[in-house]
């Protein structure tokens, strides 16, 4: 079965760090492109980063403007797990984190799938 | 800010169908990137629906349908069902952005 499972949330200072976790199984990890996508109490989705995966040609990472320069993602294809790494943290970055792999083609633009249950970020003093 | 306009709720009775529309621009939608749906149930996590435009995943009843064109994209919900409240969620990839991008989401009443 495939299967993500998040963890590292919790609550965080404003200008706090905080390190995400993502362990995949029943896939082959190293393959797909991962992202992370979260969602703010009461709120919709917004995607935050994807790092590609050994099928895409260039292994690189995007972020969304919301995040860029504070965030990091990365991965250990070895342990299959997705790393997001969260530094200078906001009120606004409040919000319960998914990770999901990127499915079908990055050309056509890939969808989300499956998603794991998440893990709850709370930045506030 | 979404760049995938969604109306913020639609409702039926059982039974009924229902059409949800994602407007998008020339820089997504428009630009040829596919469509994708995902429902997401009370307290839940979301699930994939419909990706590729038009296609379910193994499991999703086929009283489920997508549809793009142009700009835009629609889900319909057909024979709608007690169990189909929830929201929904159009999502693609934006060029301009060099990201993926949601709409802003859909709640589904079942009158």
């Amino acid at each position: 079965e495939v299967q993500v499972l998040e963890s590292g949330g919790g609550l965080v200072q404003p200008g706090g760090s905080l390190r995400l976790s993502c362990a995949a199984s029943g896939f082959t990890f190293n393959m797909y492109a991962m992202n992370w996508v979260r969602q703010a109490p009461g709120k919709g989705l917004e995607w935050v980063s994807v790092i590609s995966g050994s099928g895409d040609s260039d292994g690189n990472t995007y972020y969304a403007d919301s995040v860029k320069g504070r965030f990091t993602i990365s991965r250990d294809n070895s342990k299959n797990t997705l790393y997001l790494q969260m530094n200078s943290l906001r009120a606004e970055d409040t919000a319960v984190y998914y990770c999901a792999p990127g499915g079908g083609s990055r050309s056509r633009g890939r969808w989300f799938d499956p998603w794991g249950q998440g893990t709850l970020v709370t930045v506030s003093s | 800010q979404s760049v995938l306009t969604q109306p913020p709720s639609v409702s039926g009775a059982p039974g009924q169908r229902v059409i949800i529309s994602c407007i998008g621009s020339s820089s997504n939608i428009g630009a040829g990137y596919d469509v994708h749906w995902y429902q997401q149930l009370p307290g839940t996590a979301p699930k994939l629906l419909i990706y590729g435009n038009s296609n379910r995943p193994s499991g999703v009843p086929d009283r489920f349908s997508g549809s793009k064109s142009d700009t835009s994209a629609s889900l319909a919900i057909t024979g709608l069902q007690a169990e189909d409240e929830a929201d929904y969620y159009c999502q693609s990839y934006d060029s301009n952005l060099s990201g993926y991008v949601f709409g802003t989401g859909t709640k589904v009443t079942v009158l």
